[in-house]
């Protein structure tokens, strides 16, 4: 298995912008997390889904973030607008209960 | 307010050395404790989980403990490797999949 795919591994984009990152889980796992990481806040969980619903996302920032996941095999992630401090890593993980398996994240910059 | 706190903030030591990472936990309902190894531009990687019931637990060189009366963890790692150069995050769960990051300890080891 390819392990955990996330695309892009990298992003730079302009403030006002959208930014969509997407993710493909490990074939199997029924949970899917969305994180983000920075210097400043270290890991945070924003949100996770079950089966493809989403089950808690009281970690998401504000309004300005969605996440999605239209099947087992395919989540995204979007900030719209997106601002500079915003800017992270962005990790997808999926998993069977508490094993998580992290994809090797989106290095996002807003300027 | 759940607060998951490491010690040290970073570590150096030489290569073949022991040492001992620490975390403290005011996590309430608690669920587990896991330890992450987290390579520079990569995702984290499980090393552990820890349940209640459980206090030691080890996968190769690495040894966590856990003592839930006093809510503290420890990561042992034997006989360093340059390899073992890295950030550790201690992670604790609470009931219902809460859960809350320490930011993490960063270790080097030199040759």
């Amino acid at each position: 298995d390819a392990g955990v795919i996330q695309s892009p591994r990298h992003e730079v984009t302009e403030m006002g912008q959208e930014v969509t990152l997407r993710c493909k889980p490990i074939s199997g796992h029924d949970y899917l997390f969305w994180y983000r990481q920075t210097m400043m806040r270290g890991l945070e969980l924003l949100i996770y889904f079950n089966n493809n619903v989403p089950i808690d996302d009281s970690g998401m920032p504000e309004d300005r973030f969605s996440a999605k996941m239209p099947n087992a095999s395919f989540s995204t992630l979007k900030i719209q607008p997106s601002e500079p401090r915003d800017s992270a890593v962005y990790f997808c993980a999926s998993g069977l209960q508490e094993t998580q398996y992290f994809g090797p994240g989106t290095r996002l910059l807003v300027l | 307010k759940n607060q998951v706190e490491q010690s040290p903030q970073s570590l150096i030591i030489l290569e073949g050395k022991n040492c001992t990472l620490q975390c403290n936990y005011t996590v309430s309902p608690f669920s587990n404790l896991r330890w992450y190894k987290q390579d520079t531009g990569r995702g984290p990687v499980s090393l552990t989980i820890m349940t209640f019931s459980e206090n030691t637990k080890s996968n190769g060189r690495y040894t966590a403990t856990l003592d839930a009366d006093t809510k503290q963890s420890s990561l042992h790692i034997t006989a360093s490797q340059l390899s073992d150069s890295a950030s550790y995050i201690c992670v604790v769960a609470s009931s219902g999949d809460k859960l809350t990051f320490g930011t993490g300890t960063r270790l080097a080891v030199r040759p």
